[in-house]
């Protein structure tokens, strides 16, 4: 069975400073794997997804995500934070054997950035 | 905005009641998407249609119904509703099933007393 596991119910960061989001994953064979965004009263905004090829990949947002297959991880980052990035952060996992791409989604981080 | 329409925005009904989502997807999309998020369940896939068929199913209770239409736009209905059942009901669709990201709709918040 598939699982997605962010460890963090909330990150709080300085405006200006890193940030990063936590993901690892479990899933049998390769995965697709995708952050997702959530404001307030707001649906979930696509960021990025990792399918193949570089580890890293870039987003929207100034976002990126290093996709790691030995330690199943695929961490959310961005260089320096902004106040407007304070919200709800989902990751996602999708197998590749699973034709009908159907999510299974982590529990969400809130992430809170501070002036 | 991501292309993806659902109404209501909001709906308040009673134990027992029956009601109905409605989502119209992007243009052009083929794919139509269900999932519930409420505090204590986190985000849960419920059901996915394909070009008007069924074609996964999640964790979606018997008393839950959906269907997709042939203009595409898919229904998702509640019925004999409890005080669980209080939840955001978010539609998503994509270009095809074996497309990669999916672009949700804005949810219904549903309520019940």
């Amino acid at each position: 069975a598939q699982s997605v596991a962010q460890p963090e119910d909330q990150v709080n960061v300085a405006e200006g400073n890193p940030l990063t989001v936590k993901c690892t994953y479990s899933v049998s064979g390769n995965p697709y794997l995708f952050w997702y965004v959530q404001y307030p009263n707001r649906g979930l905004q696509f960021l990025l997804k990792y399918i193949t090829g570089d580890n890293l990949v870039k987003g929207s947002y100034g976002f990126e995500a290093e996709f790691n297959k030995s330690q199943t991880s695929f961490h959310l980052k961005k260089p320096s934070a902004l106040v407007s990035d304070s919200a709800l952060y989902f990751c996602a996992v999708r197998p590749l054997t699973d034709s009908w791409g159907k999510l299974q989604f982590g529990a969400g981080t809130q992430v809170v950035v501070t002036p | 905005d991501s292309g993806v329409t659902q109404t209501p925005k909001h709906l308040i009904t009673a134990t027992g009641q029956r009601v109905t989502l409605r989502c119209s997807p992007r243009s052009g999309d083929l794919s139509v998407y269900w999932y519930q998020q409420s505090l204590d369940q986190g985000l849960q896939f419920l059901i996915q249609y394909y070009n008007g068929e069924e074609r996964a199913k999640g964790n979606i209770l018997e008393r839950f119904s959906a269907q997709q239409f042939p203009d595409l736009h898919s229904e998702l209905n509640l019925s004999s509703l409890e005080l669980g059942d209080s939840a955001l009901y978010f539609c998503a669709s994509s270009a095809s099933s074996g497309s990669h990201e999916q672009y949700f709709g804005p949810g219904t918040r549903l309520t019940v007393t």
